[in-house]
């Protein structure tokens, strides 16, 4: 495998369920992003992990549960969804060295509620 | 508040013609302004970006213009081809952030 991969592609879950997202990625990063892609919506940052440690928390509902084990994996914990929460979400890495840097995105998980 | 704007939502442009794409911003802090590229069931694709400090950035048929004092940036697709239609989005960001502001996306269509 190489650049970021996520598992699984497509998740149907009803509202009480309780799911992840799991996120991998091969590049030797070490910063990694979630970001929520809906319909007519501009990309939304979710979270923002450099080296394991949560820097960044964009007002996302706690239904939405964050997990960076590692500098390789993330993983966000899904409970209690709502159907607005239908949508693409993006794992993203980069080699963060304190200035802009390029992001390298996965292919997304498409998630459908309920 | 939508900080950075994008336009047009969708373009249709014939084979070898020059597909351009807006951008505005709001953010003076922002300084560094990326252009990504997503075809359908992929993530997006860093494609180029550009900085404050130059007013253009050309990486072969793919160019940047940008202008500061407008808090503009565009991308020209110079002899635009059938595979290069997919949803183009810019963003911007500024120093010391990690977080990308995006656009809300254009959908390009290339007619053969």
């Amino acid at each position: 495998e190489t650049g970021v991969t996520q598992t699984p592609r497509h998740l149907v879950m009803g509202m009480t369920n309780k799911k992840s997202l799991k996120c991998e990625q091969h590049l030797g990063h070490n910063a990694m992003y979630w970001y929520k892609q809906s319909a007519k919506k501009p990309l939304e940052l979710m979270f923002v992990y450099s080296l394991e440690e949560r820097v960044e928390n964009n007002s996302v509902p706690s239904r939405f549960s964050p997990e960076c084990p590692n500098s390789s994996h993330l993983f966000l914990h899904l409970h209690t969804l709502q159907p607005e929460d239908s949508a693409l979400y993006l794992c993203a890495s980069s080699s963060w060295t304190g200035e802009s840097d390029t992001q390298y995105f996965g292919p997304g998980t498409r998630l459908t509620v309920l | 508040q939508q900080q950075v704007k994008q336009s047009p939502q969708s373009l249709i442009v014939q084979k070898g013609g020059i597909s351009i794409i807006n951008c505005a911003y709001e953010n003076t802090a922002f300084d560094y302004f990326p252009w990504y590229q997503q075809f359908p069931g992929k993530g997006p694709a860093l494609l180029i970006a550009i900085r404050p400090d130059v007013s253009e950035k050309k990486e072969g048929r793919f160019t940047i213009s940008f202008n500061k004092s407008a808090k503009q940036f565009s991308l020209h697709i110079m002899d635009s081809q059938p595979g290069d239609s997919a949803t183009y989005f810019c963003a911007a960001s500024k120093s010391g952030r990690r977080a990308l502001t995006f656009g809300s996306g254009t959908r390009l269509q290339v007619q053969p």
